[in-house]
C-alpha cells in the first residue's frame, strides 16, 4: 500500500516569512494529492489540492508543487500571518476509483508575531 | 446544508462495552469514511463505503464494524471497547467522480478507561 512520509514534524517562522511543508509518497501510480489544515480542536479542511497531471498549483499565498519522478510533493506558504498557526497534512490518493487517501503524520507549524 | 454531521461529540466508556459513533451528510455524497486520529499522528482509515449497501476495510478495522443501509448514514460500531480505541474520531464524504475532496465532520472525541 501507500506510505507518505511528512518533515518537519514541527515547525517556527516569523510572522510574515515562508513555510515550507515536504512530504514524500512511495506509490507511483498515486495521482492526487491534497493538503489539509486542522486547528486546533477542529476538522481537517482541504486548502489546496493537486493531480498528477500538473506541476505547481498557486490559490494566494499557498502554493504547492509536484515532483512525480522524484515523487515528492510539498506546501508553500508566503507572507505568514497568525491565523496560518495549524497542523497540516499532506495525503495521497491510494487507488485511482475508489480515492482512498493515506495520510502523513502532520507538521505543527506556529507563526511567531 | 449542514454537511457531515458526528454525534456524539464526546463519549467516555468502560472496557468491554459496546456504542455506535454516529454520521450523517446531506450532500448526496455516495462516497463516505471514517478515521481515528491519535494524538500527534495522522488519520488512519478505519472502513470506507462507495455508497448505500458496499462497505470496506481500510488500514485499522479491526475492533470496529459499520453498515451503509442509506446514502446519507454511515454508523461506526464499536462491540468491546478497548483502551487502544481511545482516540479522535472522524467521518468524512466525497462526492463521486475521481478524487473530489473530502468534507469532514468535526469529530467524535472517545476515551475509554
Amino acid at each position: 500500500g501507500e506510505n507518505v512520509e511528512q518533515h518537519p514534524s514541527t515547525l517556527s517562522v516569523q510572522e510574515g516569512d515562508s513555510a515550507v511543508i515536504k512530504c514524500t509518497y512511495s506509490d507511483s501510480a498515486s495521482n492526487y494529492f491534497p493538503w489539509y489544515k486542522q486547528e486546533l480542536g477542529k476538522r481537517p479542511q482541504l486548502i489546496i489540492d493537486i493531480r498528477s497531471n500538473v506541476g505547481e498549483k498557486k490559490d494566494q499565498r499557498i502554493a504547492v508543487t509536484l515532483n512525480k519522478t522524484a515523487k515528492h510533493f510539498s506546501l508553500h506558504i508566503t507572507e505568514t500571518q497568525p491565523e496560518d498557526s495549524a497542523v497540516y497534512f499532506c495525503a495521497a490518493s491510494d487507488d485511482f476509483g475508489n480515492e482512498k487517501l493515506t495520510f502523513g503524520t502532520g507538521t505543527r507549524l506556529t507563526i511567531i508575531p | 446544508n449542514a454537511g457531515v454531521t458526528q454525534t456524539p461529540k464526546f463519549r467516555i466508556l468502560k472496557i468491554g462495552q459496546s456504542m455506535t459513533l454516529q454520521c450523517t451528510q446531506d450532500m448526496n455524497h455516495n462516497y463516505m469514511y471514517w478515521y481515528r486520529q491519535d494524538p500527534g499522528m495522522g488519520l488512519k482509515l478505519i472502513y470506507y463505503s462507495v455508497g448505500a449497501g458496499i462497505t470496506d476495510k481500510g488500514e485499522v478495522p479491526n475492533g470496529y464494524n459499520v453498515s451503509r443501509s442509506t446514502t446519507e448514514d454511515f454508523p461506526l460500531r464499536l462491540e468491546l471497547a478497548a483502551p487502544s480505541q481511545t482516540s479522535v474520531y472522524f467521518c468524512a464524504s466525497e462526492r463521486e467522480g475521481g478524487n473530489q475532496p473530502q468534507h469532514f465532520g468535526d469529530g467524535t472525541r472517545l476515551s475509554i478507561l
